[in-house]
């Protein structure tokens, strides 16, 4: 089993709609949680954290289940500029180390 | 712009051959990370530098192998290439060692052929 687990996509919807992607993780005492996006061919760059309480940036919302090891994030009225990669982090049982999931991967169409 | 900066941006080495890839972390920052992102996957972690020593290894081979120099700019050394080292290879660095936020380069694209 992965350590980090996403669907890999890719979902194909059309601008203003609403996407969610979620993230099933198997280390139980990871303590931080990320959102990566990645464009084509270009480096992750930091989405948000993810707080246990749940957290909200503009139209990104992220939500943490412990109980059941489950992240997900929510993107409400969708831009072509979101197109792109949607990775899923957590910190390994060293926390030095990121984990990375293989990505979802988001296709916004005119 | 993260400034954290790798070089080369490309490279095509031949199989048996030996790389080093550079990457030059954020101002402030003591902490390098290594990943290889492989095609389709998500980044793995190679190792990590902290203050010039190495702070902890992913499941990669010893020919893969590091350095971080006083100014906390940092190497990635490959020895005996294998056509499955082609890979985005990524520098990240970070304040401090843990669970705190990780600024990437730009990658390095290795081709082994």
């Amino acid at each position: 089993r992965k350590e980090v687990e996403q669907d890999p996509g890719p979902f194909n919807v059309p601008e203003g709609a609403t996407v969610a992607f979620n993230c099933t993780y198997s280390n139980s005492a990871s303590q931080s949680f990320f959102w990566y996006r990645q464009d084509c061919r270009k480096e992750p760059k930091l989405l948000m954290s993810v707080y246990s309480s749940g957290n909200e940036d503009g139209r990104f919302t992220a939500q943490l289940n412990r109980a059941s090891q489950y992240i997900s994030l929510l993107i409400r009225d969708s831009k072509l500029s979101d197109s792109a990669t949607y990775l899923c982090v957590v910190n390994g049982l060293s926390s030095y180390k990121l984990i990375f999931g293989s990505g979802t991967r988001l296709l916004v169409r005119p | 712009e993260t400034g954290v900066t790798q070089s080369p941006t490309h490279l095509i080495k031949t199989r048996g051959q030996q790389v080093t890839l550079r990457c030059s972390s954020q101002s402030g920052h003591n902490t390098v990370s290594w990943y290889q992102q492989a095609l389709g996957q998500g980044p793995q972690f190679i190792f990590q530098y902290y203050r010039e020593e190495e702070n902890g290894r992913g499941n990669f081979p010893p020919r893969f192998s590091g350095l971080q120099f006083p100014n906390y700019s940092s190497e990635l050394n490959v020895n005996a290439l294998e056509l499955d080292d082609s890979a985005l290879y990524l520098c990240a660095s970070s304040p401090g060692t843990g669970d705190t936020e990780a600024f990437f380069g730009q990658g390095t694209r290795l081709t082994v052929v």
